[in-house]
């Protein structure tokens, strides 16, 4: 299958500063790319769909301003976490749409800690 | 409100056996419904995907069901092994109006435990 990738793969920050993490779509071209978070022991939960070449859309009550998506490339999306605070500490999973197929591969996640 | 249950919510085997897994979904309008192994720390990776008109699909010790009718589906696990031990994932793909992905809707997982 196709390969996602995540960079970091854990990062610990302090309250108040901010994050930035990558997704790469490392062999197809992914002009639909998203993000997920996940608490421990719950499922994943859509957190916006980032298109390439112009602005993400956001789920309902997630911030966009907090969470702020660029996708600058068809092979990379980042997610930044902005002004991070001890709640925003999860499990962050970006995946990549496959045009002309139902297939989104999945990145290996980022652990976010927020002290 | 699109849903998706599975069911059990945990499992335990012994290695070498067979195992079952189930999933029932509300989801309209239906695109395709997909199953994920996610290890622990890990994103999620693809078992399966089946479209309305499918009715099995396997992958090596991995067979999955739908019947699209009842809206159920089932995730067979053959000859269990210790690397099996992880959440398996029921998705479901919602057409969403003007795109070719999809929205996804996410199970809550079956935590598979295989011991020796």
């Amino acid at each position: 299958g196709a390969v996602v990738s995540q960079h970091p793969s854990r990062v610990i920050c302090k309250s108040g500063t901010s994050v930035k993490i990558e997704c790469r779509s490392l062999d197809f071209q992914a002009t639909t790319m998203f993000w997920y978070r996940q608490f421990p022991k719950q499922s994943l939960m859509l957190m916006a769909t980032s298109n390439e070449g112009s602005k993400a859309t956001y789920e309902q009550g997630v911030e966009k301003d907090k969470f702020l998506i660029n996708h600058a490339s068809l092979t990379l999306s980042t997610l930044t976490v902005t002004s991070a605070h001890p709640e925003d500490s999860s499990f962050y999973i970006c995946s990549a749409w496959r045009a002309g197929t139902y297939e989104q591969y999945f990145g290996p996640g980022t652990r976010l800690t927020v002290t | 409100k699109n849903q998706v249950e599975q069911s059990p919510q945990s499992l335990i085997i012994l290695e070498g056996k067979n195992c079952t897994l189930q999933c029932n979904y509300t989801v309209s309008p239906f695109s395709n419904l997909r199953w994920y192994k996610q290890d622990t720390g890990r994103g999620p990776v693809s078992l399966t995907i089946m479209t309305f008109s499918e009715n099995t699909k396997s992958n090596g010790r991995y067979t999955a069901t739908l019947d699209a009718d009842t809206k159920q589906s089932s995730l067979h696990i053959t000859a269990s092994q210790l690397s099996d031990s992880a959440s398996y994932i029921c998705v479901v793909s919602v057409r969403a109006g003007g795109t070719s992905y999809g929205k996804l809707t996410f199970g809550q997982g079956t935590i598979l435990t295989v011991h020796p």
